[in-house]
């Protein structure tokens, strides 16, 4: 079991341009999370999927984020127009449901906006 | 909105002794999961459970849910475990989004 891969790892873009980061959540697991840390905010909820769909998205920036599920082996988040205020780290986790629903984590994005 | 809160914010022990560290949430329909994290490094689930007490290892969690909080006990501790543990309520039996507390940094010194 390869965990919750995510990609890339690290992503500088300039302010105004597009950024795409990828998440694999782990073979089985039917809900996909999306959140972000910072060191001021701490980690905060964006969204997330179950069997694809978008179940929760009270997280997301109204503006310029937007997330997708197109298929059960991964998930995409897009921001456009990424303004230095986007820089952080964000998490992807995905969960099988079972038990206790816990959530298992990917290594996360490094975005940094310049 | 729903709140979790941590103490303490930082922990100093000598290695060999315990740690207590406390999570308190606003709402009583929650199971708790404890995460650790190195700074700069991912995040690993050490313990989900909704109410009682769950041990793994040198790892105890216990949540009393009716007076929302929660606790994890790391006994005889070591160097390796420096580092960040988070605690995050969830709804107690189904898929929902995590809140997070801000985190206790423990460092344990020779």
């Amino acid at each position: 079991n390869a965990g919750v891969i995510q990609t890339p790892r690290h992503k500088v873009t300039g302010k105004g341009q597009e950024a795409t980061l990828w998440c694999e959540p782990i073979s089985g697991h039917s809900a996909v999370f999306w959140y972000r840390q910072t060191i001021v905010q701490g980690l905060e909820f964006l969204t997330y999927f179950r069997n694809q769909a978008p179940i929760d998205d009270s997280g997301m920036p109204k503006e310029r984020f937007s997330a997708q599920m197109p298929n059960q082996s991964h998930s995409t988040l897009k921001i456009q127009s990424t303004q230095p205020q986007d820089s952080a780290v964000y998490l992807c986790a995905s969960s099988s449901g079972l038990g206790y629903a816990e959530q298992f984590f990917g290594p996360g994005t490094r975005l940094t906006v310049l | 909105g729903q709140q979790v809160q941590q103490s303490p914010a930082s922990l100093v022990l000598q290695e060999g002794e315990n740690a207590e560290l406390q999570c308190n949430f606003s709402s009583t329909a929650t199971r708790l999961q404890w995460f650790y994290q190195r700074p700069g490094g991912s995040l690993v689930s050490l313990l989900s459970n909704p109410s009682g007490t769950k041990h793994t290892g040198r790892l105890t969690s216990t949540t009393v849910t009716k007076e929302r909080r929660g606790s994890l006990h790391i006994s005889s501790s070591q160097i390796t475990d420096s580092g960040t543990y988070l605690c995050a309520m969830g709804n107690p039996s189904s898929f929902s989004k995590l809140v997070f507390g801000q985190g206790t940094s423990l460092s344990v010194v020779p």
